[in-house]
């Protein structure tokens, strides 16, 4: 079972570059979410999809765009990639009546 | 504004004997807790999980207590093992105020736990 699959696992990118961070689950999950760890900081939402069609802001969403693509996919885009982005990503998903949510094994961002 | 705070950057341990790891909240309408281990390299992944209605939720070799009134839940491992060595992450989530699918999970900064054998 695949649970939820991020792309790319590691990208090093230039300040002012863009790129979009991919995710995808196959379990049938209607919640989506996006989080940075940093280090000292634990995990932070940045921004979540409660159903298809909606998004909303979490707690560090600036600098950043999501798109729910459809029920599976949730991507995050950095449209002007600066240093302080540099973290390591994770997207989650969970089922609506559920209260565990499941993470993917996360995406490595360096911004130089 | 951390509304969950776990004070205790690191922790080591010798296999067999119990590990604590604690973690407080500030925010009242908290309902439900979670704690989520991760190792290196890899997404955190769900532990054990308790509602505010319970003060104790047991699973095996970990159990979770949860202190309402100080606002304080602690997780013990008991014997600690060598691979339980990770960073384990307390996380809450105010069910009854966001409800379904709006809810949303607030985590702590983690523990690095280190048993050693």
């Amino acid at each position: 079972n695949a649970g939820v699959t991020q792309t790319p696992k590691f990208q090093v990118l230039k300040t002012g570059q863009s790129m979009t961070l991919q995710c995808a689950q196959d379990m049938n999950h209607n919640s989506m979410y996006w989080y940075r760890q940093d280090p000292g900081m634990g995990l932070r939402l940045i921004y979540y999809s409660a159903s298809e069609g909606t998004t909303d802001k979490g707690e560090v969403p600036n600098g950043y765009n999501v798109s729910r693509l459809n029920k599976r996919e949730f991507s995050l885009r950095l449209e002007s990639a600066a240093p302080s982005q540099t973290s390591v990503y994770f997207c989650a998903s969970r089922w609506s009546s559920g209260n565990t949510i499941y993470f993917g094994e996360g995406s490595w961002l360096t911004v130089v | 504004d951390q509304q969950v705070k776990q004070n205790s950057p690191s922790l080591s341990v010798q296999e067999g004997r119990i590990s604590i790891l604690n973690c407080d909240y500030t925010n009242s309408m908290f309902d439900y807790f979670l704690w989520y281990k991760k190792y290196p390299a890899e997404g955190p992944t769900f532990l054990i999980s308790i509602s505010s209605i319970k003060d104790k939720n047991e699973d095996g070799r970990f159990t979770v207590f949860l202190n309402k009134s100080a606002k304080h839940l602690s997780l013990h491992i008991v014997p600690s093992q060598p691979g339980d060595s990770a960073v384990y992450f307390c996380a809450a989530s105010a069910l009854a105020y966001y409800g379904g699918a709006t809810n949303k999970l607030i985590f702590g900064t983690g523990t690095l736990l280190a048993v050693q054998p």
